[in-house]
């Protein structure tokens, strides 16, 4: 079966830097998102890797091994607002997106 | 209208009732979805359209079904409700089948409690 791991639940403290990682096993691959979705919203779209290497946007980064089935995604200088769940998906041999439960990060002062 | 439009926001509902909730979109994007969110499930996919006039079966469709007569509306409809459709839904539509890097752009949601 198609399956994407990533932890339920992560701490870290304002200004600090955070990881969280996805590990993926699924029917093709066809290129990795992240997203976030803060509390009672829709996920909104963060970044996109297909290609194995780390791909920068300003405080997030999201890195990819195709060969390890591994993504992260990188927040730095933490602040208040990155409080929110952080959800990986894969896009399949057939261009369908499996997702992940959601990583939920809180962020303390 | 600017992106994706659901409604309604949130319903409650009485078993056995039928329901229809609404999906519109602008961005004349091909593709659109029907997702199911629980706590600590993640994001499930009910049905979904590649273009108008297709539909398929994704990976919980058993008591909804949809349909797509034109690019924009994409309505999910339970038939006869029960409690544990009670979920957040959402719709989410993508460019080319979903093949591009942009990813989907997701609806607010509906909140529906079925009791």
């Amino acid at each position: 079966g198609q399956n994407i791991d990533q932890p339920t639940e992560m701490t870290a403290t304002e200004g600090a830097i955070v990881q969280i990682n996805c590990t993926y096993q699924t029917s093709g691959f066809n290129g990795l998102f992240w997203y976030q979705q803060h509390a009672g919203e829709a996920p909104t779209f963060l970044s996109y890797n297909v290609l194995d290497g780390l791909e920068e946007k300003g405080r997030f980064s999201s890195f990819l091994s195709r060969s390890k089935g591994y993504s992260y995604l990188l927040l730095k200088e933490l602040q208040m607002k990155d409080s929110a769940s952080y959800l990986c998906a894969v896009r399949d041999k057939d261009y369908q997106l499996i997702w992940g439960a959601g990583t939920k990060l809180i962020i303390k002062p | 209208i600017a992106g994706i439009t659901q409604a309604p926001t949130s319903q409650i509902l009485a078993a056995g009732r039928r329901m229809t909730l609404r999906c519109t979109q602008d961005m004349r994007h091909n593709a659109m979805y029907w997702y199911r969110q629980d706590l600590g499930l993640g994001l499930r996919l009910i049905h979904y359209s590649n273009t108008a006039g297709t539909t398929g079966k994704g990976e919980v469709p058993d008591g909804y079904s949809v349909s797509r007569a034109n690019t924009d509306d994409f309505p999910l409809t339970l038939a006869s409700a029960v409690p544990s459709q009670t979920s957040v839904y959402f719709c989410a539509s993508s460019d080319y089948s979903g093949q591009g890097a942009s990813g989907y752009t997701f609806g607010s949601g509906t909140r529906l409690t079925v009791v």
